[in-house]
C-alpha cells in the first residue's frame, strides 16, 4: 500500500487569492495524480503529475488555474489560483500502488472552501 | 463516453441488516472495477478490486460481483455495523487519460447510515 500525507487538510479562502496544496507519498511513485470533488458531484481527475516533465490536464482543466509542481518522485503539489466561490471543493491527492498497480490510493484530501 | 451510476444515492438500515449497494457503467470495456469507501476527512480507502476477468471480490462482510456485459457491479455488505457508515464509490478503470494512464471514472457515491 502507499501513504499519502495531503496538507492543509481544509481552508477558507477569501476570493481571488491562490492555494497551494501539498502532497506528499511514502514512496517513490512515477505518476500522481490530482483529483477534485465538488459537492455532490464524483472525483474528477485534473491533472497527472510526472517527475522532471510538465503536468498533463484533463479536459476542461488549464495550467494557469490548476498549476503543479513535481519536484521529485515523493512529492507533489496543486496550486488552485485567483479562486472563485465554483472552486470550493475538495481536493485530493491520489498515487497508484507501486506493486499493486491496479489499486488506486488517496491521501485525505483538502477541503477548500472559497468566499 | 464513460458514464458510472450509483444508486441509491442515500441509504439508512437498522444494525445488523444486509445490504446491497448498485453500481452501473455505461461502456463495458473495462480494467477493472474498484469499490472504495470514503470517510470525512479520511480520504478514500480502497475496499475490493475485480479484475474485467472476475466475476467476484469477498473481504470479511463485504461481497462485491461483477456482471461486465450488463455493466452491473454490486456492494453486499453482511450483518451491517454502525461503523459501516460512510460513502461508498464505485470506480471503473477504462479509456486514458491525457497522461496516457489508466483513467477512473468514479459513481457519486451511496451515503450509508447504519444506524443502531
Amino acid at each position: 500500500s502507499a501513504v499519502i500525507s495531503q496538507k492543509p487538510s481544509r481552508d477558507i479562502c477569501q476570493r481571488g487569492t491562490s492555494l497551494t496544496i501539498q502532497c506528499q507519498v511514502d514512496s517513490q511513485v512515477t505518476m500522481m495524480f490530482w483529483y477534485r470533488q465538488q459537492p455532490g458531484q464524483s472525483l474528477t481527475l485534473i491533472a497527472t503529475a510526472n517527475q522532471g516533465s510538465e503536468a498533463t490536464y484533463e479536459s476542461g482543466f488549464v495550467i494557469d488555474k490548476f498549476p503543479i509542481s513535481r519536484p521529485n518522485l515523493t512529492f507533489s503539489t496543486l496550486t488552485v489560483s485567483n479562486m472563485s466561490p465554483e472552486d470550493s471543493s475538495i481536493y485530493l491527492c491520489s498515487v497508484t500502488g507501486v506493486l499493486a498497480k491496479n489499486i488506486q490510493y488517496f491521501g485525505a484530501g483538502t477541503r477548500l472552501s472559497v468566499l | 463516453k464513460q458514464e458510472v451510476t450509483q444508486i441509491p444515492a442515500a441509504l439508512s438500515v437498522p444494525e445488523g441488516e444486509n445490504l446491497v449497494l448498485n453500481c452501473s457503467f455505461t461502456d463495458s470495456a473495462i480494467y477493472n472495477l474498484q469499490w472504495f469507501r470514503q470517510d470525512p476527512g479520511k480520504g478514500l480507502t480502497s475496499l475490493l478490486l475485480i479484475q474485467s476477468s472476475q466475476r467476484e471480490q469477498t473481504s470479511g462482510r463485504l461481497n462485491a460481483s461483477l456482471d461486465k456485459s450488463s455493466g452491473r457491479s454490486t456492494l453486499y455488505i453482511a450483518a451491517s455495523q454502525p461503523g459501516d457508515s460512510a460513502t461508498y464509490l464505485c470506480a471503473v478503470r477504462a479509456g486514458r487519460t491525457q497522461g496516457g494512464s489508466e483513467k477512473l471514472v468514479f459513481g457519486k457515491g451511496t451515503k450509508l447510515t447504519v444506524n443502531p
